[in-house]
Order: C-alpha cells, then sequence, then structure tokens
C-alpha cells in the first residue's frame, strides 16, 4: 500500500515564525492530502487538505503546497502563534482506498 | 451537528478480561475506521468498516475484531486483553472511503493491568 514519509518529527519555531512540514508519498495515482491537527488531549481535526488538481491552497495563515511531479506536499505555517502547537498529521489516498498517515509532526511554538 | 461518539472515554481492565469499546455517529457515513494511538506516536489503522457487516483489516488487525451491525455503530473487541494493547483508541467516520474528510471521536484510553 501508499507509504507517507512525514519530516521533521519535531519542529521548535520562535512566535511569529514560520513553520514547514513536509510529506512525501509513493503512490503516482493519489488524490487527496489532508492535514490533520490533534492538539493536547484532543482527536485529530481537518484543518486544511488538496487535491491533485491544485498546486497550491491557503486558508488564512496555512498554505499547502503539491508538487505531484516529485511527490512531494508540503504545510507552511505562517506568523506562528502558541496555539499552533500541536501534532500535525499529513495524509495521502487514492480514490476508492483507504487513507494512509504519516508519523505526525511535533510543533513547539515557543513565546 | 455532525458528531461522533466513543464510549466509554476511560476504561480499566485486567489483563484477559473482555472489552467492548463504542463508536457511533450520526450522519449516516458508509465508512467507519478504528485508529490506535501510543503516546506520542502517530495514527495505527487497526479496521475499517464499508458499511455494515462490511469489514476489512487494516495494519495492525490482530488481537482485534469488530462488530458493525448498523450503519451509525461500530464496535472494537478485544477478547483477553494484553498489556501491550493499553492505548488510546479512536474512532472515525467519513462520507466515502478515502478521498474525504475523516470525522475522529474523542478517544477511549484503555489502560489493560
Amino acid at each position: 500500500g501508499e507509504q507517507v514519509e512525514q519530516l521533521p518529527s519535531i519542529l521548535r519555531v520562535q512566535e511569529g515564525s514560520s513553520a514547514s512540514i513536509n510529506c512525501s508519498y509513493e503512490d503516482s495515482a493519489s488524490n487527496y492530502f489532508p492535514w490533520y491537527k490533534q492538539e493536547p488531549g484532543e482527536n485529530p481535526k481537518l484543518i486544511i487538505d488538496i487535491r491533485s488538481n491544485m498546486e497550491r491552497k491557503q486558508i488564512q495563515e496555512l498554505i499547502v503546497l503539491l508538487d505531484k511531479k516529485a511527490k512531494r506536499f508540503s504545510l507552511h505555517i505562517t506568523d506562528t502563534q502558541p496555539g499552533d502547537s500541536a501534532m500535525y498529521f499529513c495524509a495521502a489516498s487514492v480514490s476508492n482506498n483507504r487513507i494512509f498517515f504519516g508519523d505526525g509532526t511535533q510543533l513547539v511554538v515557543k513565546p | 451537528d455532525m458528531k461522533v461518539t466513543q464510549m466509554p472515554r476511560y476504561l480499566i481492565k485486567r489483563m484477559g478480561e473482555n472489552v467492548l469499546l463504542e463508536c457511533g455517529q450520526d450522519m449516516s457515513h458508509e465508512t467507519m475506521y478504528w485508529y490506535r494511538q501510543d503516546p506520542g506516536l502517530g495514527l495505527q489503522l487497526i479496521y475499517i468498516s464499508y458499511d455494515v457487516d462490511s469489514n476489512s483489516e487494516g495494519d495492525i488487525p490482530k488481537g482485534y475484531r469488530v462488530s458493525r451491525k448498523k450503519r451509525e455503530h461500530f464496535s472494537l473487541i478485544l477478547d483477553s486483553a494484553k498489556t501491550n494493547q493499553t492505548s488510546v483508541y479512536f474512532c472515525a467516520s467519513s462520507r466515502d472511503w478515502g478521498t474525504y474528510e475523516q470525522y475522529f471521536g474523542p478517544g477511549t484510553r484503555l489502560t489493560v493491568l
């Protein structure tokens, strides 16, 4: 099945700076790439997603980039705030198939 | 209000006891999932259900079984629980396979002594 690699596993940034999380996948047929945020003690929640017919998507301070040729996608958080501190999961899936999650990135935003 | 519920939220069992974790959703989603998450780690898929009585193994099905007799309910059963099954278990549902948002329940924290 699909394999999704996510790096880094831990990311520490200063408040107000940008944070970037990178993921790669193996199956070139993958066409849906969601990102989930999990705060401590909470359940994962979808924060942004991108489909293969797009290369870039932005929702407020969240930017997702997709490079289908390189089979990579990334999440960029601009102007990070302490409330952005959480575990972030990328994922990839193919239509009519299950979703595959990365192992997660623990983002720590230092005040 | 779209919601996935899990019962119980916390459970302590002794090794060898049977465990029943229950999940419900009010969105008429066809697809439901059970994951486990160990501290600081990712989500491991245990089972996926495509609809009533249509279940498939995920990545770590050993030691678990599931039951889905109604679209809105999906149960995870541990027959003779083991200490290494101590974990947080998340149920999730989605409109269809793969390319739709998954809605996660609040989780069940299971401790097996």
